[in-house]
């Protein structure tokens, strides 16, 4: 069974801090992504990585930066949080097409 | 215009009923179109694949209407455990990530 976990389920943040978001994913998968997901807004892509080291802006990539030094971890990094950050945060890995997601991380930034 | 569209729903319906949602997509181009699943404070999950000649999975069918740049998904004999959003997607072309619609809600009623 294909396995994504994410470090935190649920984390509360201060405006202006420095936020890490860890996925890590067990099935040798290429691909890695990060969403975000709103109400009424859906997914949407912040970043993802094909490769290890390489990187692809999502569609809404400011305020967050990735790193992806190994193939089995992918880091959402929120430079300096801001309360429009907050939102549920999802990883995802897999193959171009199938994408196995974690449980997800709710993130609130005060 | 949004690269993908659903009707949020919900779409409330009594079981054993038959129930169709639409998606439309923008771009014309597009190759690859899947519907995935989430359940309610759950990751989404793939449900299946649209190929051009259709599909069908058990009590699900999926069909591709090009020329009106739509896919549709019908559940015939609802189950209470259908009850989840339903998520569009479609891999436009000249991309390497999927691009989520943001869902239709069905809740299945006894």
């Amino acid at each position: 069974d294909v396995k994504v976990t994410q470090s935190s389920r649920y984390l509360v943040k201060r405006t202006g801090e420095k936020v890490f978001l860890e996925c890590v994913q067990d099935m040798d998968h290429e691909n890695m992504f990060w969403y975000r997901q709103d109400p009424g807004l859906g997914l949407r892509l912040i970043y993802f990585s094909y490769d290890v080291k390489m990187k692809e802006k999502g569609d809404i990539p400011e305020g967050y930066s990735v790193s992806r030094e190994k193939k089995e971890r992918f880091s959402l990094i929120l430079e300096s949080a801001s309360t429009n950050q907050t939102s549920m945060y999802l990883c995802a890995s897999g193959r171009r097409y199938e994408q196995y997601f974690g449980p997800g991380t709710r993130l609130t930034v005060t | 215009r949004k690269e993908v569209e659903q009707d949020p729903g919900p779409f409330n319906v009594p079981e054993g009923a038959t129930v169709a949602f639409n998606c439309t997509y923008s771009n014309s181009a597009s190759q690859s179109f899947f519907w995935y699943r989430q359940d309610c404070r759950k990751e989404p999950k793939l449900l299946m694949s649209v190929y051009s000649s259709g599909n069908e999975d058990g009590r699900f069918t999926a069909q591709l209407n090009r020329a009106s740049q739509y896919i549709s998904l019908l559940i015939r004999d609802s189950k209470l455990s259908d009850s989840a959003t339903y998520l569009c997607v479609v891999n436009p072309p000249g991309r390497r990530a999927l691009t989520f619609g943001s869902g239709t809600r069905l809740q299945v009623q006894p």
